[in-house]
């Protein structure tokens, strides 16, 4: 079935540095790839998505790239900041697909 | 104005109980969904649904019955709830598959 797996499980940051944060997903006829960010206790909100006619979209600091062939797919966040510190997901879905697959989460500490 | 709405926040409750939670959302959207996030913080879809219809049941045990009165609902009932079933459930919504979803704040449920 399909899957997406996300990697590192856990990252550790000082502030100021960046972070990245890889996905790899299954079904090729995957074409849209959102990130969201969930504070603690708080709901997922996206932050970036990309879709698979784009091969990299950023927004002031956070960039997401997308290689089609090698289905993976990642997230950059620069300049690292203690208010990034979340859990962030990666997703894959298709248009008309209803099912968005989720990776198992990225947990990442920005240490001041 | 809160985009996707679900109560309760919290709910306790005792084996073998019957218990539902609400989902609203005034988007406009018309796809809704249910998700499952268990407390390593995995997100898993259970029900996906497009103007009122099921379109997607991910092997959710059928104790669980999602009901859609109309496209800006989507309930969750759950009967002879088990200890396995606490989990955070989180009520979303996008403008079709395929783009951003918009969730809820969530639903933490106790079984004890």
């Amino acid at each position: 079935g399909e899957n997406v797996e996300q990697h590192p499980s856990t990252l550790s940051v000082q502030e100021g540095d960046s972070a990245v944060i890889k996905c790899t997903y299954s079904d090729s006829a995957s074409n849209y790839f959102p990130w969201y960010k969930q504070e603690l206790g708080k709901r997922p909100q996206l932050i970036i998505d990309i879709r698979s006619n784009v091969g990299e979209k950023k927004d002031q600091r956070i960039a997401v790239t997308l290689n089609k062939t090698a289905k993976h797919f990642s997230l950059h966040i620069t300049e690292t900041q203690p208010e990034d510190s979340a859990v962030y997901f990666c997703a894959a879905s298709m248009a008309g697909g209803f099912k968005t697959i989720f990776g198992a989460g990225t947990r990442l500490f920005v240490k001041a | 104005d809160t985009a996707v709405s679900q109560t309760p926040k919290y709910l306790v409750t005792q084996m073998g109980n019957d218990k539902s939670i609400k989902c609203e959302q005034n988007l406009g959207h018309d796809t809704m969904y249910w998700y499952k996030q268990d407390s390593k913080k995995f997100l898993k879809i259970m029900f996906s649904y497009n103007n009122k219809e099921l379109i997607i049941n991910e092997t959710v045990p059928n104790r669980f019955s999602p009901k859609s009165p109309d496209k800006a609902h989507l309930n969750l009932h759950i009967n002879s709830l088990e200890l396995g079933d606490s989990a955070v459930y989180f009520c979303a919504s996008s403008q079709y598959s395929g783009t951003e979803a918009f969730f809820g704040q969530g639903t933490r449920l106790t079984v004890v």
